[in-house]
């Protein structure tokens, strides 16, 4: 593994049915981040967490959860997915040490019918 | 509440030079961002500018005023494989981002 890497690529779920999209980072970033990408709208923060052990809310955190139990892994569940879920997902890390720029994954396409 | 604004969309001619405008207002201020996103693709790193001035690398140059909540990204010598989306994020004073819609960019022969 070389960076920031989701899975899976792209999915189409039925609604009500329960979703994790996975996250893994293997440049040790104690922050990392769920945004997602909907058209004509900028990327928004659905969680976050700044160090292994820690998540926070951000702007859209409804209908979703997510778990830092170490470092490397942050996965993010829809618990019941819903059609207004439906999106481009990016996970990203970032080193807060640094200029806390972010590395972004290459993005999951989750349909929801 | 805090907005970021930028253009939706511009066109600019191979070669040619192109100002990519962004104005902000956040609750505090630490650090702006310009990240390139090519179409289906993630978004990549271009520039960071926390103190006022101009910030060169390449072709690229990102310039910001903190007093105006402005800055701009400006592309030279562009070639075709820029055509793509500019986002511009602002970090606030909780260290969050605050991103802007993006500006899609499309460069023409």
């Amino acid at each position: 593994i070389a960076g920031i890497t989701q899975a899976p690529t792209s999915q189409i779920l039925a609604a009500g049915r329960r979703m994790t999209l996975r996250c893994t980072q293997d440049m040790r970033h104690n922050a990392m981040y769920w945004y997602r990408q909907d058209l004509g709208l900028g990327l928004r923060l659905i969680h976050y967490s700044n160090t292994a052990g820690t998540t926070g809310k951000g702007e859209v955190p409804d209908g979703y959860s997510v778990s830092r139990a170490n470092t490397d892994d942050f996965p993010l569940t829809l618990a019941s997915a819903v059609p207004s879920q439906t999106s481009v997902y990016f996970c990203a890390s970032s080193d807060r040490a640094s200029t806390g720029e972010l590395f972004f994954g290459e993005g999951s396409r989750l349909t929801v019918l | 509440g805090q907005n970021i604004d930028q253009p939706t969309e511009m066109t600019a001619t191979e070669g040619a030079i192109v100002q990519i405008n962004c104005t902000y207002q956040t609750s505090g201020f630490n650090g702006l961002f310009w990240y390139q996103q090519h179409a289906g693709e993630a978004p990549t790193f271009l520039s960071y500018n926390v103190l006022d001035g101009l910030e060169e690398k390449g072709r690229f140059s990102s310039f910001l005023s903190r007093s105006k909540g402005y800055s701009y990204l400006l592309l030279k010598e562009l070639q075709m494989k820029d055509s793509a989306s500019y986002l511009c994020a602002v970090r606030d004073s909780n260290y969050q981002l605050i991103w802007g819609a993006g500006t899609k960019l499309i460069i023409k022969p």
